[in-house]
């Protein structure tokens, strides 16, 4: 079974509109931690943020925000007012920290801000 | 260093050949990891090291893959007999810790076998 679903393949919106990108996880670990990394079309994989299992405080950052709620196992990332270099492919990822220090890696989204 | 760096960039090979694929960790971060990613798909785990050992191979497509680590720093993957399939960007990472901290990504190598 996947550790990490990332429903969406692709998401096209016009610049400006907000976009919700979902990350679902599964682990029975009670100590985990959530990643977002972006990849743009140049390629190199560039981190974002990284969330501990226990602190499900929403994280805002310029016009990124994140929200993690362990009730529905999902770490969803926003972006607000969206702009062309926001295109790329986004991962969201899990590691845990009893069962193994591998990361697992959802499929991506990939995310297309027409302008 | 400044940031995880992995030469070559490109390599372009023949199939049946060897390749090995060079990956220079941040200064200090004890997890090392290799990645591969076809085109257009996700991230393929291969191998973990944990200083100089790897706890976890479980990733390895074949037995034509292995790699190592030295000095808790430099680390090489070599593909043996290389095949057509093995063509994908070949992605090294490093963390201060395993799990509990971010990973940071090299450039990647593009691996092409004709």
């Amino acid at each position: 079974a996947q550790k990490v679903t990332q429903a969406q393949t692709e998401i096209s919106v016009v610049e400006k509109e907000d976009v919700t990108l979902d990350c679902v996880y599964e682990t029975r670990d009670t100590t985990y931690y959530l990643f977002w990394y972006k990849q743009p079309p140049s390629g190199e994989l560039v981190f974002l943020i990284r969330r501990n299992s226990f602190d499900e405080q929403n994280e805002i950052s310029g016009r990124y925000s994140w929200n993690f709620q362990k009730s529905t196992s999902s770490f969803n990332f926003t972006i607000t007012a969206s702009q062309v270099v926001d295109s790329a492919v986004y991962f969201c990822a899990l590691s845990e920290a009893m069962t193994g220090n591998q990361f697992y890696f959802g499929t991506g989204t990939s995310l297309t801000v027409i302008p | 260093g400044a940031g995880v760096s992995q030469s070559p960039s490109n390599k372009v090979t023949e199939k049946g050949k060897d390749v090995e694929l060079r990956c220079d960790p941040i200064s200090g971060h004890t997890a090392l990891y290799w990645y591969r990613q076809r085109l257009g798909q996700g991230l393929e785990f291969l191998i973990y090291f944990q200083g100089n050992s790897a706890p976890d191979k479980s990733g390895l497509p074949s037995d034509r893959f292995s790699a190592e680590r030295t000095g808790e720093s430099v680390s090489t993957l070599t593909i043996q007999r290389t095949q057509q399939e093995d063509s994908a960007v070949y992605l090294c990472a490093s963390s201060l810790y395993p799990a509990v901290n971010e990973q940071f990504f090299g450039p990647g190598t593009r691996l092409t076998v004709l």
